[in-house]
C-alpha cells in the first residue's frame, strides 16, 4: 500500500488564491520530496526536505514537515492556472523501504482563471 | 542539458505479446529506477538500479517481468506475454545517488504509455 497519503484528492481554486495539500505517512523518513506531474507524464520534482527540517521555501511553494506527527505539508501561494497539475509526496525511508521512494496517490489541483 | 529520455512514447500491443521499453537516464547518474502509473493512480515501484550492485527487483509483480541496466546507462523493462492489466504509464527516474541525502532528487522520462488490446 502506498504510504504517502496525501489529501485531499482534489482542490479546486481560484487564481489568485492559495493552494494547501497535505501528506501523511508512517513510518521514519530520511526525506520527504514533493513532485508535481502534468498530463499524466513525467514527475518534476519541486522540493525535498530532511527529516531534520521543518521549513523549506522555493519561491511560491513552501513545504513543512512535522516528523512526530508523520506529516508534511505544500503550500502554492498566488496560485496561477499552470499550477493545474497533480501533486505527489514521496517518502525515503531507507530503514523500512531500502532504496526507493515511495509515493502517494497523489492531490489533483485545478486552478481556475 | 539532456534529461531522462524514454521510448517509444506510446505503445499499443495484443495480449500475449512481449514488450521493450527503454530508458536513457541523464549521464552520469548511478541510480535508476522504474514506476509504473495506472490511470488516476500515484507511482508503483518496480525495480532499482544502483550502480554495479544488484537491482533491487522487490517491486516487479510477476515473473513476466525483468529489467536490465547494461554497462551502467541505459535500461531496458522488458514485459512477457502481456496482459491487459499491465496498461499503464511506465515511468524511467534517476538521480545522482540514493543516499536519503541531497542528492537524492529523481529525474523523470516522459513516460511510455502501454496499452495492452
Amino acid at each position: 500500500s502506498q504510504q504517502g497519503e496525501e489529501d485531499p484528492q482534489a482542490l479546486s481554486i481560484q487564481e489568485g488564491e492559495n493552494a494547501t495539500m497535505n501528506c501523511s505517512y508512517k513510518t521514519s523518513i530520511n526525506n520527504l520530496q514533493w513532485y508535481r506531474q502534468n498530463s499524466g507524464r513525467g514527475l518534476v520534482h519541486l522540493i525535498l526536505i530532511r527529516s531534520n527540517e521543518r521549513e523549506k521555501h522555493s519561491g511560491r511553494l513552501r513545504v513543512t514537515l512535522d516528523t512526530s506527527k508523520k506529516s508534511s505539508s505544500l503550500l502554492i501561494t498566488a496560485s496561477r492556472a499552470a499550477d493545474t497539475a497533480s501533486y505527489f509526496c514521496a517518502i525515503r525511508a531507507n530503514m523500512e523501504y531500502g532504496n526507493k521512494l515511495v509515493f502517494g496517490a497523489g492531490t489533483i489541483l485545478r486552478v481556475k482563471s | 542539458g539532456a534529461g531522462v529520455s524514454q521510448s517509444p512514447s506510446n505503445k499499443v500491443t495484443e495480449k500475449g505479446k512481449d514488450v521493450e521499453l527503454r530508458c536513457d537516464p541523464i549521464s552520469g547518474h548511478t541510480a535508476l529506477y522504474w514506476y509504473r502509473q495506472s490511470l488516476g493512480q500515484g507511482l508503483e515501484f518496480l525495480i532499482y538500479f544502483q550502480g554495479n550492485s544488484a537491482p533491487d527487483k522487490s517491486g516487479l509483480p510477476s515473473d513476466r517481468f525483468s529489467a536490465e541496466r547494461t554497462g551502467g546507462s541505459v535500461s531496458t523493462l522488458t514485459i512477457q506475454r502481456t496482459q491487459q492489466e499491465d496498461s499503464a504509464v511506465y515511468l524511467c527516474a534517476s538521480s545522482w545517488a540514493a543516499s536519503g541525502g541531497g542528492g537524492d532528487t529523481q529525474y523523470f522520462g516522459p513516460g511510455t504509455r502501454l496499452t495492452v488490446l
